[in-house]
This record gives C-alpha cells, sequence and structure tokens, in this order.
C-alpha cells in the first residue's frame, strides 16, 4: 500500500543546475500539490493539479515548472536553482471524494 | 481571503499533563478542518478532520471542535504521553486548496 511515493528524498544541488521531482500516487487521486516547508512558515502550495493534463499556480510558484501528463504522477521542476529553493518538499493528493490529502515522505533539496 | 493561524510553539509538557493548542481560520464559504501530525523526517499524517460546525473530530485520544461562531478548531488532549512529541499542523480546506498553518512544536518529557 505505497499511497504517496516521492523520488529523491535527498538531494544537493549547486546554484543553476535545473532537476526535476517525482510525486506518484496509486489511489487514482484526481488532485495534486506540491508544497514547500521552511522553518516557522508552516506549508507553503507552489503547483497543484485537478487532474490529468491540468496544473495551476499556488502561493510561492515562481521559479517552478509542473507538468501533470499521468493522472498517477505530478512533477515538479527546477530550471535553475537558487540557495532560496533550499527545503523540504512535500506532494500530497487527494481524490474527489475525500476530505482530506495524503502526504509523501517529503525531498530535502539543498542547494549551494 | 483563506488562512490560519496557530499557536506559536515550541510547547513542552510533562507526560500526563493537558494539551491544548490553539487554531483560528479566516475563510470563505464553509471550510473543512484538519489537524495534521509530522513526526521527525516524515510527511504529514492526517491526526482527525471536522467537516461541518459543531462537528467533534477525534482520533488516539486527540480531540478538535469545529466552531463556526467564533472560527475556532482548538487541539486538545487530556493526558499526553512521550510519542505525542512532533509538530502539528491546523488546516483549511477551501474548493481545491488547503492552507496551513505555521505548525507547532511539542515536547512531551518523562
Amino acid at each position: 500500500n505505497a499511497g504517496v511515493t516521492q523520488t529523491p528524498k535527498f538531494r544537493v544541488l549547486k546554484t543553476g543546475q535545473s532537476m526535476t521531482l517525482l510525486c506518484a500516487q496509486d489511489m487514482n487521486h484526481e488532485y495534486m500539490y506540491w508544497y514547500r516547508q521552511d522553518p516557522g512558515m508552516g506549508l507553503r502550495l507552489i503547483h497543484y493539479s485537478v487532474g490529468e493534463g491540468t496544473t495551476a499556480k499556488g502561493e510561492v510558484p515562481d521559479g517552478y515548472n509542473v507538468s501533470r501528463l499521468k493522472k498517477q504522477n505530478f512533477l515538479l521542476g527546477l530550471e535553475s536553482a537558487a540557495p532560496s529553493q533550499t527545503s523540504v518538499y512535500f506532494c500530497a493528493s487527494r481524490g474527489s471524494s475525500n476530505t482530506e490529502a495524503f502526504f509523501g515522505q517529503g525531498t530535502r533539496l539543498t542547494v549551494v | 481571503g483563506n488562512s490560519v493561524t496557530q499557536m506559536e510553539g515550541p510547547v513542552t509538557l510533562s507526560e500526563e499533563a493537558f494539551l491544548t493548542i490553539n487554531c483560528t481560520y479566516t475563510a470563505t464559504g464553509y471550510p473543512s478542518l484538519f489537524w495534521y501530525v509530522q513526526y521527525p523526517g516524515e510527511g504529514l499524517q492526517l491526526l482527525l478532520k471536522a467537516t461541518k460546525a459543531d462537528d467533534k473530530g477525534s482520533n488516539k485520544g486527540f480531540e478538535a471542535t469545529y466552531r463556526k461562531e467564533t472560527t475556532s478548531f482548538h487541539l486538545e488532549k487530556g493526558s499526553v504521553q512521550v510519542s505525542d512529541s512532533a509538530v502539528y499542523f491546523c488546516a483549511l480546506r477551501s474548493l481545491k486548496e488547503f492552507y496551513f498553518g505555521t505548525g507547532t512544536s511539542l515536547t512531551v518529557i518523562p
């Protein structure tokens, strides 16, 4: 019973490098979300998707891009990483019949 | 707009003490309310939820009541254990999006 799986769990990037974080869910959920968690700031929404092929901006979208080509996957891309993007990133999903969101284990990203 | 304000921590309690973590919200419409818990190095797990006014969510000895008149959803537990040490997040969902508080760190000492 995997739920929401994030890959990778840890990553160190140099400033200017690019990378993609993968989120996969096996619950056939329509909604998927990417958050970043920073000390003292809680979780802030980066982008979200309400279904395959759709994406929308959240509170802090700058510097990130996303894609939802398949219903089960939601990718978060950093085209040119900056130290300000050092954070813990969480993916979550929710089915249309669910009230709550289900979270992955997180990806700890450090940009040096 | 939508927002969640929760009591700042950290909170340190002795085992078997009573716990209250305050949470108030601002929302348009009729949001659902949640408490999530995060253990070190892990993702957020749903602790309890309430979907309409006067609903009480409960789980593992924790309770919270959806109070529309005071726009609050305070978390309580009568007797905390060392294993309850974690970060607790209050959240609301309005339509498609979730909004989270900044989290309250709880440490329970034996």
